[in-house]
């Protein structure tokens, strides 16, 4: 087990909503990045934080947002949710620039009905 | 958009029996990596090549590297049922802000 944690573990939330999804890193780690994976698929890149900022995004609309906390810990927004959104939303962390070294969390389940 | 395509999609096999799988890329990379992945949850890594190595061993697993082809392949010999899961490799050093991109995956069922 890494000491990535997420929660909550599953969520059910509806079409236009918005949601929250939590991390927190490993520790010492000073990076965190955020993929989405859709059934059957790889893990996309949605985007990465270092030093509280965003430091690489992906294909992703700006409806998808995050933070990174000082204590490097992390969150995930999404507005205006829609069906596609459904999804195992995985983050992983690591140190700067180091991105093949990343821990993952065992991800939070995304239902969108 | 996804970098890498596993071969096979799917493999069933036998408990015991070697289990092979194929991963090929379309950029210049820095590192290719292994994950595991079961049933849908997080990812764990199994194993890293860099890009002027072109095998590396750990345990049972075998991974080899050929970066004229942009291919790799993962081989698990003798496969246990505990082995079932879904395989993914993921590249890094691809350029631009996709820091590292991961395959559809391959998934690897062994039957006691």
């Amino acid at each position: 087990e890494t000491g990535v944690t997420q929660s909550p573990t599953h969520l059910i939330k509806t079409r236009g909503q918005q949601v929250t999804l939590r991390c927190s890193s490993q520790s010492g780690h000073n990076t965190v990045s955020w993929y989405q994976q859709a059934l059957g698929q790889g893990p996309q890149f949605i985007f990465q934080y270092y030093r509280e900022e965003e430091n690489g995004r992906g294909n992703f609309p700006p409806r998808f947002s995050g933070l990174q906390f000082p204590n490097y810990s992390s969150e995930l927004n999404v507005n205006a949710l829609e069906l596609d959104d459904s999804a195992l939303y995985l983050c992983a962390s690591s140190f700067f620039d180091r991105e093949y070294e990343q821990y993952f969390g065992p991800g939070t389940r995304l239902t969108v009905t | 958009s996804q970098q890498g395509e596993e071969d096979p999609q799917a493999l069933s096999i036998q408990e015991g029996e070697n289990a092979t799988m194929n991963c090929s890329y379309k950029t210049s990379i820095n590192n290719l990596q292994w994950y595991r992945q079961n049933s849908g949850r997080g990812l764990v890594h199994l194993i890293l090549i860099r890009s002027n190595e072109r095998e590396k061993h750990s345990g049972r697993l075998r991974v080899t590297l050929d970066t004229s082809k942009k291919s790799s392949s993962l081989l698990i010999t003798a496969s246990r049922a505990a082995d079932t899961a879904s395989y993914f490799c993921a590249t890094d050093g691809g350029g631009g802000y996709q820091k590292v991109t991961f395959g559809i995956g391959t998934k690897l069922q062994v039957i006691p």
